[in-house]
Parts: C-alpha cells; structure tokens; sequence
C-alpha cells in the first residue's frame, strides 16, 4: 500500500513568490495533517483537515497559508507571498478517522521549502 | 515553558550501551503519549505508544509518569542503526480530536 506522498521534495524560491505544496495521504485516512519543521525548532502543528473539512487550524501562522483539500483526498498548502521565515520543512501526515481516540499518523516524506 | 521539553542531545554511547530518554510535558490533561523516530532528512515514524504500565518492545521499554508529568524511553544494547533523532510526542483531545505536540528531538549516535 502506498503511503503519503508529498510534492515537490524540495522547492527553492524568491521572496514574494507564490509555492503550493500538495501532498496525497494514504487512501482511505479522512484526517489529513500539515505540520512544518523549522531549523533548529519543534515540528510545529498547522491544521488539521477531517474529509474535505477544516477541524482545527490553529497552527497556520498567518493568512499568507491557504490550505485545501477539495473533494477530502489530495491537499494543497499555498503560500503566497512567500516570507524569509516560511523556510522550513513542511511534512503531510494521515490517518484513519477515530473521532476523540488516537490514530497512528502516518508522515510523508516531507517538502523542504528554501525562500531567498 | 515549552508544552513538550527535550534534551536535544546529541548522546553518544558505545555499541551495545544502554541510553535513555526523558521528556516532560506541561499540560496536565495531555492524553496519549509517543516516540516517533526520525532518521537524518526522513519522515517521523511511530516507534511505540507509552503507556503509564509501561510498554517493552524488545531493545525498547517506554514509562509514562503521570504525577511528574514525564516520559522516557530506554534503549537496551544500542545498535548503530538505533542513531537516529528520537521524538516525544503528546496528544490533548481538541475538539474531539487529539491535537498532537511535538518535542524537538533527541538525537542519538551510536558509536561503533
């Protein structure tokens, strides 16, 4: 069985830019996670999608993130204008519905997004 | 205060030493309780649920103390291929959901 798949691995880009992360969560899971590792931090919670839905986005820095996940399969994480700060490595996990008890997540690969 | 707090390390033990890790976390009402382990430049991966009886997986035993609101883990007879960064993890229930925190790592070296 495929796990999650994240895309692009790397992506290096200007200040001001736009970059759009997507990542493919295993299939079936209905919770879809984004976290984002920072040099030298914690990986630090984004949001947390349940379906097509939002359940908690908490963690989203800023409205400069605009997270999707139309039709509950495959997300996307903009970020538009890209700052200095959003560099980082951004990681997708998924995991099985089981409202109120704990599921395994289960993490992608991760994207390491470089802004110049 | 951080609501997960780590040494971030790095330790480094001789093959076959024993090591372990402490974590504490801040929140009272934290729920459920990890180690992750994370390899150089890879993804998280669930090593094992912490439980307050106590869990063992082979080389690997994780404690949760509840009153001293602490997890550790321990690492029998380290092999190389233990090295690797080891991550405390806590769930709050959120909403119904468990919102997971991270602590920022332990790394670990295992030295031949």
């Amino acid at each position: 069985e495929a796990g999650v798949t994240q895309f692009p691995s790397h992506s290096v880009i200007e200040k001001g830019q736009t970059v759009t992360l997507r990542c493919d969560p295993i299939s079936g899971h209905d919770n879809l996670y984004w976290y984002r590792r920072v040099m030298g931090k914690e990986i630090k919670f984004l949001l947390h999608f349940v379906k097509e839905s939002k359940q908690d986005e908490s963690g989203m820095p800023n409205n400069r993130f605009l997270a999707e996940r139309t039709g509950g399969t495959y997300s996307t994480l903009k970020v538009q204008p890209a700052e200095l700060e959003d560099s980082g490595v951004y990681f997708c996990a998924s995991s099985q519905l089981g409202q109120g008890a704990w599921n395994e997540q289960f993490f992608g690969p991760g994207t390491r997004l470089t802004v110049l | 205060r951080k609501e997960v707090e780590q040494d971030p390390g790095p330790f480094n033990v001789p093959e076959g030493a024993t090591v372990a890790f402490n974590c504490t976390y801040s929140n009272s009402a934290s729920q459920s309780f990890f180690w992750y382990r994370q390899d150089c430049r890879k993804e998280p991966k669930l090593l094992m649920s912490v439980y307050s009886s106590g869990n063992e997986d082979g080389r690997f035993t994780a404690q949760l103390n509840r009153a001293s609101q602490y997890i550790s883990l321990l690492i029998r007879d380290s092999k190389l291929s233990d090295s690797a960064t080891y991550l405390c993890v806590v769930t709050l229930n959120s909403g119904g959901y468990q919102k997971v925190t991270f602590g920022i790592g332990t790394k670990l070296q295992v030295i031949p």
